[in-house]
């Protein structure tokens, strides 16, 4: 059972376009939404991140927006660049009583930006 | 100056072997990770240690035993290797002091058996 399901699979955006990426996810506990870049032969690294108390989190060219009665979250990538190419991950957090927390990633989208 | 460190990078080997791949994260985190991604990029928690404390496991084979001798380190064993292990493994780290912090991860371990 997938929680998380994220959209598309892969996307190609023309450079200085905007690059949409979805996700939506089912378990109404989760309550930490980051977003994750992974560059090839690389591991994942944080990009931005929201909770849900807020609609939208903006950082620089980054913007994610959240609409909780729907259980559903975007990634928004203003002015893409080629450096921008990589492969994104949503994901969906709960803390955990023993510390910490658990990740559960949405399946990935292939994102290149042509010149 | 290395966040998360794991060692090897790559690893090939035969099945039925018992391979271990090593953790050190220096950011004084209390929880760490280990996380697996297919041939399709998916990516999976397999277990979680906080504190040398295991925390979270995934429903994984046996055949993995994390072991965590202080909190800077978390190492997997994986014994009689079959040819389904073969992905890469990440290790990763956060703070366990407040819930839902950045999860930093290693670069990774290409682990394949042939």
């Amino acid at each position: 059972q997938q929680q998380v399901k994220q959209s598309p699979q892969s996307l190609i955006v023309q450079k200085g376009g905007i690059s949409i990426i979805n996700c939506a996810y089912e378990n109404t506990a989760f309550d930490y939404f980051p977003w994750y870049q992974q560059f090839p032969g690389k591991g994942p690294a944080l990009l931005i991140a929201i909770r849900p108390d807020v609609s939208e989190k903006k950082e620089g060219r980054f913007t994610i927006s959240f609409n909780k009665s729907a259980k559903q979250f975007s990634l928004h990538i203003m002015d893409s660049q080629p450096g921008d190419s990589a492969t994104y991950f949503c994901a969906a957090s709960k803390g955990l009583t023993g510390g910490g927390n658990k990740l559960t990633f949405g399946t990935g989208t292939q994102l290149k930006v042509e010149l | 100056d290395t966040a998360v460190s794991q060692t090897p990078k790559y690893l090939v080997t035969q099945m039925g072997n018992d391979k271990s791949i090593k953790c050190e994260q220096n950011l004084g985190h209390d929880t760490m990770y280990w996380y697996k991604q297919d041939s399709k990029k998916f990516l999976k928690i397999m277990f979680s240690y906080n504190n040398k404390e295991l925390i979270i496991n995934e429903t994984v084979p046996n055949r993995f035993s994390p072991k965590s001798p202080d909190k800077a380190h978390l190492n997997l064993h994986i014994n009689s290797l079959e040819l389904g292990d073969s992905a890469v493994y990440f290790c990763a780290s956060s703070s366990g002091l407040a819930l839902n912090t950045e999860a930093f991860f290693g670069q990774g371990t290409r682990l394949t058996v042939v």
